[in-house]
């Protein structure tokens, strides 16, 4: 597609479920991130993949995150049992090269809004 | 641990005036410091860049000045327009490369 597009725009879920979230990035493109963005705030970093392999998890507050991207494509960052401070947006992007190829621009999606109630 | 702090964190300019928006960073291996902008309800989207290698980068109204000693970099916006109302992020990355840093955001509001 002509930009990265996440899915669903807007999720609402109780506290204690699990929730998933899309990201289809932009064909052909080697990175793709994951960020969280807190009302008010700037992108945190979560997790980088290289192609189908998650390179850096550093980022991810807690073991009920859980990121993938099987075939190199489309990821899915999962959250299980969902706690209100999980609410924010989360932030796909991704960039043609692999990490300090010089392919330094990232093409953001639009986010999914998550409220955890 | 904030490597990137911004200031200021709202800013009401008129019609035609110049915004000013900075940056301080503490990791000295940064050496790619882009500014991106974001529209409610969109992702953010870079807007310009700068290596170290010079102290300024000029793209139309946009100009980033940039201080290797002082750690700082700014963007200056001319003639702000009521279209130029976003929030922007200033970023670092180490080796040029894609892994950012953000700042927290400036909110920016140009009153017609």
């Amino acid at each position: 597609g002509a930009g990265v597009s996440q899915s669903p725009r807007y999720k609402v879920a109780k506290r204690g479920q699990d929730v998933a979230l899309r990201c289809d990035p932009i064909s052909g493109h080697v990175s793709l991130f994951w960020y969280q963005q807190a009302l008010g705030q700037g992108p945190e970093f979560l997790t980088y993949f290289q192609n189908e392999a998650q390179l850096d998890k550093s980022g991810l507050p807690s073991d009920r995150f859980f990121a993938e991207r099987p075939e190199g494509s489309v990821s899915t960052l999962k959250i299980q049992r969902t706690q209100q401070e999980d609410s924010a947006v989360y932030l796909c992007a991704s960039s043609w090269g692999a990490l300090n190829s010089g392919a330094n621009v990232l093409t953001f999606g639009a986010g999914s809004r998550l409220t955890v109630l | 641990q904030q490597q990137v702090k911004q200031s200021p964190q709202s800013l009401i300019v008129q019609k035609g005036g110049i915004s000013i928006i900075n940056c301080a960073y503490e990791n000295t291996a940064f050496d790619y410091f882009p500014w991106y902008q974001q529209f409610p309800g969109k992702g953010p989207a870079l807007l310009i860049a700068i290596r170290p290698d010079v102290s300024e980068k000029k793209e139309g109204r946009f100009t980033i000045s940039f201080n290797k000693s002082a750690k700082q970099f700014s963007l200056h916006i001319m003639d702000s327009q009521p279209g130029d109302s976003a929030t922007y992020f200033c970023a670092a990355s180490i080796n040029a490369g894609n892994m950012l840093t953000f700042g927290g955001g400036t909110r920016l509001m140009v009153k017609p």
